[in-house]
C-alpha cells in the first residue's frame, strides 16, 4: 500500500464549479500536509500547507486535513482555466529527514 | 522563496551513456533533493545531498547508478549512468524552503529525459 494514495483522475469541470481533490494517508505520524500544482513542463510549486487537522484557507483555495479519517483535501472555489494542472498532495514527518512522500497527482482541465 | 535553475530542460540519449544534470539555487541551502517522476506515478526521492558529505540514498536508487556531487552550497549534479530506456523520466531537484507560508521545498522546473 503506497503511504499517499490519490486518484490521478483526469477530473474535467466546467470554468466556475466547485472542485475538490482528494488523498489518503496511512502513516500516522505525518504531521504536514501539502499541496502542490503542476503545470505541464514545470516544476511542482506549493499552493498550501496545513499543519495536523483543520482547515486553511487562501483566496479560492481551501485545505483541509481529517487525521482521524487520514483524509486530505484541497477545494478549489470558482475554477478558472488556468487552473488547469496537476494536483499533487504530499507529506511529511519533521525530524524525519523532512522527506516529502508524495500522491501520484490528480490531472484537473477547467473547460470554458 | 529561493529560485532554481536545472539544466538541461531535455535531452534524448542512447542507452549506455551517461547524462549530468545541473541544479543551480540563487541562495546557499543545506539540504537538496533530488526526485524522479515517471508517467502515472508519484515523485520518488532519489537521494539528498548535503554539502561536504556523501548523498543519502533511498531505498531502490544506488551510488553506481545516480551519483551525486554538492561542492558548496549552491550547487548539485545528478548524473544517471549507463541508461536505459527505463531511466526515461523527469528528473526534478529541490530545496527546502520557507516560503513564507511555512515549510515548504521549491523545486526546478525538471528534466524530461528520454532514453532512446
Amino acid at each position: 500500500q503506497k503511504e499517499v494514495e490519490q486518484d490521478p483522475g483526469p477530473l474535467s469541470v466546467p470554468e466556475g464549479a466547485i472542485v475538490s481533490l482528494n488523498c489518503t494517508y496511512s502513516n500516522s505520524a505525518f504531521q504536514y500536509f501539502m499541496w502542490y500544482r503542476q503545470y505541464s513542463r514545470k516544476g511542482p510549486e506549493l499552493l498550501m500547507y496545513t499543519y495536523s487537522s483543520g482547515n486553511k484557507e487562501d483566496g479560492r483555495f481551501t485545505a483541509q486535513v481529517d487525521k482521524s479519517s487520514k483524509y486530505i483535501s484541497l477545494f478549489i472555489r470558482d475554477s478558472q482555466p488556468s487552473d488547469s494542472a496537476t494536483y499533487l498532495c504530499a507529506s511529511f514527518v519533521t525530524g524525519g529527514g523532512n522527506k516529502l512522500t508524495f500522491g501520484t497527482g490528480t490531472q484537473l482541465k477547467v473547460e470554458l | 522563496s529561493a529560485v532554481i535553475s536545472q539544466k538541461p530542460s531535455r535531452d534524448i540519449c542512447q542507452r549506455g551513456t551517461s547524462l549530468t544534470i545541473q541544479c543551480q539555487v540563487d541562495s546557499q541551502v543545506t539540504m537538496m533533493f533530488w526526485y524522479r517522476q515517471q508517467p502515472g506515478q508519484s515523485l520518488t526521492l532519489i537521494a539528498t545531498a548535503n554539502q561536504g558529505s556523501e548523498a543519502t540514498y533511498e531505498s531502490g536508487f544506488v551510488i553506481d547508478k545516480f551519483p551525486i556531487s554538492r561542492p558548496n552550497l549552491t550547487f548539485s549534479t545528478l548524473t544517471v549512468s549507463n541508461m536505459s530506456p527505463e531511466d526515461s523520466s523527469i528528473y526534478l531537484c529541490s530545496v527546502e524552503d520557507t516560503l513564507g507560508r511555512g515549510p515548504g521545498y521549491t523545486f526546478g522546473s525538471g528534466t524530461r529525459l528520454t532514453v532512446v
